[in-house]
């Protein structure tokens, strides 16, 4: 079945370093993917999405390259902020509607 | 317009309570869905719907019951709440579509003691 792989957390990064977080998935269709973020106490926000092989999905200085050739879809930031601390989800649809979470990798970032 | 509201935001229950979960949507999304947020376990989808009048199990249903009377309003009940429900649970919603995305409510923190 689908199935998304995330890397495990926590991650701990200073403030205005690059960030990547890596994202495989498992799908038997062409899926669109997506990265959520969740915020301390809050629900889940859609951050960016991407829905076919070589899309780029964009959204508050974060970046994330569907990949077909390697299942990947890696979220990617230049310079990050304390702001940016927060859980971070991947995900995807295939066939359906429902959403197929990774476990999420928290992101904690100091000044 | 107010998106995905769920009510209660904390609830405790006794072991063997009922209780119904409130998740309404007025954004007139065809697709409504209830997951649970468990530690390590990253968010398991327990029912959804295509429609009114339309529900499915995802993949964690057991214990919980859904309906769907309404485009707006999918509740989610818990009839003889057990330690094992302890969670966050959220409702969340969209068109129909694969390249959606959902818009989630905030979260009812729910513990079984």
């Amino acid at each position: 079945g689908d199935s998304v792989t995330q890397m495990e957390g926590p991650v701990t990064l200073s403030e205005e370093a690059f960030l990547t977080i890596n994202c495989t998935y498992t799908a038997t269709g062409y899926p669109s993917l997506f990265w959520y973020v969740q915020y301390p106490g809050e629900g889940l926000q859609l951050l960016l999405k991407a829905t076919k092989a070589d899309d780029k999905g964009s959204n508050k200085g974060f970046e994330a390259t569907y990949r077909k050739e390697t299942t990947s879809f890696h979220l990617e930031k230049g310079s990050v902020q304390v702001s940016d601390s927060a859980v971070y989800f991947c995900a995807l649809v295939d066939s359906g509607y429902a959403l197929n979470f990774g476990k999420g990798t928290s992101l904690l970032v100091t000044p | 317009n107010a998106g995905v509201t769920q009510t209660p935001k904390f609830q405790v229950l006794k072991t063997g309570q009922s209780m119904t979960l409130q998740c309404a949507q007025d954004m007139n999304h065809e697709y409504m869905s209830w997951y649970r947020q468990d530690p390590g376990m990253g968010l398991r989808l327990i029912h959804y719907s295509v429609g009114a009048g339309i529900t499915d199990q995802g993949e964690v249903p057991n214990g919980y019951n859904v309906s769907r009377s309404t485009t707006e309003d999918f509740p989610l009940r818990l009839l003889s709440a057990a330690p094992s429900q302890t969670s966050v649970y959220f409702c969340a919603s969209s068109y129909l579509g694969q390249s959606n995305g959902y818009t989630f409510g905030s979260g009812t923190r729910l513990t079984v003691v």
